[in-house]
């Protein structure tokens, strides 16, 4: 397994208030992603990392941030946050061909 | 943009019955295919992967899959299902050009009656 966590691994917060959730991984993979997961939906791209301070956007960006200035670490950042941005968020990094994703984070905005 | 469609968003079987979980996918060029596998509270862990060659892929836990090309499927099986393959399960696409563009299906989730 990749080593990747998430911080924090629950929050709640409340409507308007900016958020920031940490991506970390010690495989020293240059591509990093953040998707969220709803019932549903399975899980929608929200930003991705092709390396040091290069991201793009995915599917959802809207409402959400990144920013990635070492190769460990991937920030999502919710500039102010919604009770629509209530969801499950994971962090995954990508060698090769297949994808390895971190434990989540969950979300509550209240 | 490509696409999957997993049909049935849950899937019931008994303990020791053939597990078949359906997928299928859109994509304009050739794609790679996934099946991962979720169990609560946890992320995605990568069951098994088509990229090139074999069309029949075997994964871990004793699943496997088939890549068919003229009917755009990936469905997953397992010859006798066991208690602890409850859980959910994701196929996803991602085409031979777009390394960032990964898409998912909705999920199935599957439970397993003793």
């Amino acid at each position: 397994d990749a080593g990747i966590t998430q911080s924090p691994r629950h929050k709640v917060t409340e409507t308007g208030t900016p958020v920031t959730l940490r991506c970390h991984q010690t495989e020293n993979h240059r591509y990093m992603y953040w998707y969220r997961q709803d019932p549903g939906h399975g899980l929608r791209l929200i930003h991705y990392s092709y390396g040091v301070k290069d991201t793009d956007k995915g599917e959802v960006s809207d409402g959400y941030s990144v920013s990635r200035s070492k190769t460990e670490d991937f920030l999502l950042t919710l500039e102010s946050a919604t009770s629509s941005q209530t969801s499950v968020y994971f962090c995954a990094t990508q060698n090769h061909y297949e994808q390895y994703f971190g434990p989540g984070t969950r979300l509550t905005v209240t | 943009a490509q696409s999957v469609t997993q049909l049935g968003s849950h899937v019931s079987v008994s303990e020791g019955a053939l597990v078949l979980l359906r997928c299928n996918y859109s994509s304009s060029v050739p794609p790679y295919l996934f099946w991962y596998v979720q169990y609560p509270n946890q992320g995605l862990q990568l069951l098994l992967k088509y990229t090139t060659g074999a069309t029949l892929v075997k994964g871990i836990n004793g699943f496997e899959a088939e890549f068919k090309k003229s009917e755009t499927s990936f469905h997953l099986t397992k010859p006798s299902a066991h208690m602890s393959d409850a859980a959910e399960y994701f196929c996803a696409v991602r085409d031979t050009y777009n390394n960032n563009d990964m898409r998912f299906g909705a999920g199935t989730r599957l439970t397993v009656k003793p």
